[in-house]
């Protein structure tokens, strides 16, 4: 199974400022197709997950463009460029690449 | 809109049995591979199984092989999960998730309880 491991675990910031969300896997994510199945989901408490990026980089509809991805093989970045009050919850990174399906354990973003 | 609305979740002893339902609307289901994702309490996500648009391919996370069945019924817009001999570990929120270019939408959840 391939194991996917986010850091920080929590990550207090200021409103306005920048966070940064790291992704790691145990094994490349490039599928034989080509593509690279890495989504970032965000999990506001009490709220079920929404997905903000797929394939590594793409927002999805309408998500806010402060968000972006990045990375390639086994490194991923989440990006919040200004946090703001609704961004405050649990994101998780997940790869769809092979079977089983894994999540990262989450990082907890929060106002300081 | 797309909306996915699970249903069927409850307090369950353990070894006992649950059917939980997903009722899916605002697109077309049957073009669509579905996931169920579970989430114990103050846990992260544990992706659990997976069908595809046709139902021919269908996958299973080990720890619920040859307890869980993921079925669907396209006339019907809904997707299943037949979980039997239930653990106390099995008590979490499950989700059905949608699966395009990723898991781009899901329900609310319902809640399985498994305890005497």
């Amino acid at each position: 199974d391939i194991v996917m491991t986010q850091t920080p675990l929590s990550s207090p910031v200021t409103l306005g400022q920048p966070a940064s969300i790291s992704c790691r896997s145990s094994q490349s994510l490039v599928h034989s197709d080509g593509n690279t199945y890495l989504s970032w989901l965000q999990q506001r408490p009490g709220q079920p997950p929404r997905l903000l990026i797929y394939q590594i980089s793409n927002r999805f509809s309408g998500v806010p463009d402060r968000f972006s991805g990045s990375g390639a093989g086994t490194d991923f970045t989440l990006k919040i460029s200004r946090v703001e009050a609704e961004d405050v919850g649990v994101y998780y990174c997940m790869q769809a690449t092979q079977f089983p399906l894994t999540f990262g354990g989450g990082t907890k973003v929060e106002i300081k | 809109e797309v909306q996915l609305v699970e249903s069927g979740g409850g307090l369950v002893q353990p070894g006992g049995s649950l059917r939980l339902s997903c009722a899916a609307s605002g697109f077309t289901f049957s073009s669509y591979s579905m996931n169920w994702v579970r989430q114990a309490p103050g846990k992260g996500l544990e992706w659990i199984s997976y069908i595809s648009s046709s139902s021919s391919t269908i996958f299973y996370v080990d720890s619920v092989k040859g307890r869980f069945t993921i079925s669907r019924d396209d006339a019907k817009n809904s997707l299943y999960l037949q979980m039997n001999s239930l653990r106390a570990e099995d008590t979490a929120v499950y989700y059905c998730a949608r699966e395009s270019v990723a898991s781009d939408s899901w329900g609310q959840g319902t809640l399985v309880t498994v305890s005497s």
